[in-house]
């Protein structure tokens, strides 16, 4: 079964520290991998990667895609109060023809001041 | 502006009730979802529609109908409300090299 896994699941952080995220995956011929950050409404979309390899760059957030290792990271750099969120992964849609993206739980961002 | 748009924000029901929402996305996009999201913010794919065609249908209770009068609108009917379906539920849109864009939710209270 298709599974998208995320982790760690929370984490706290102090305003100016680097975080990782990570997001592995179990799904086969997908087109492309998706971050996303939400608020308290809906996801707003930071990244989109479909190459393995390719490092996508907009600001202080980072991430790459390793479809050898079924992989992605996604790096915050000086991390500031208004980065708490939750980032979310999404893989898909299948090149076989189900379209659909499959997200992880999520891991909850709190920076603290 | 160009954007997927959902109808009502908030719905407060009661069990048993029936209630709709409805989906509109402009960005030209020949893909259409639901997902829900439940307290822990776990986003789940319920329908996929792919050019008003029912493409995705997961495991969902037959009280919940999509329908798709064209490939730019996407309406979600449910019958008979329950407790457990009260959860935030996202319309969203993708196209062939495009992310998905979501709309802003509609939040559904179930008492």
């Amino acid at each position: 079964e298709d599974k998208v896994v995320q982790s760690p699941l929370s984490l706290v952080v102090h305003e100016g520290d680097t975080v990782t995220l990570n997001c592995s995956y179990e799904v086969t011929n997908f087109r492309s991998l998706l971050w996303y950050k939400q608020e308290k409404k809906a996801p707003t979309f930071l990244f989109m990667l479909t190459s393995s390899g390719i490092e996508k760059k907009s600001g202080r957030l980072s991430s790459i895609l390793d479809k050898k290792e079924l992989f992605s990271i996604l790096n915050i750099t000086a991390t500031q109060t208004g980065d708490s969120a939750v980032y979310l992964c999404a893989v898909g849609p299948s090149t076989s023809g189900t379209y659909k993206y499959i997200f992880g739980t999520g891991t909850r961002l709190k920076v603290l001041a | 502006d160009t954007a997927v748009s959902q109808t009502p924000k908030y719905l407060v029901t009661q069990m048993g009730n029936d209630k709709s929402i409805k989906c509109e996305q402009n960005l030209g996009h020949d893909t259409m979802y639901w997902y829900k999201q439940d307290s822990k913010k776990f986003l789940k794919i319920m329908f996929s529609y792919n050019n008003k065609e029912l493409i995705i249908n997961e495991t969902v209770p037959n009280r919940f109908s999509p329908k798709s009068p064209d490939k730019a609108h996407l309406n979600l009917h449910i019958n008979s409300l329950e407790l457990g379906d009260s959860a935030v539920y996202f319309c969203a849109s993708s196209g062939y090299n495009s992310p998905l864009h979501f709309g802003n939710g509609t939040r559904l209270t179930v008492t």
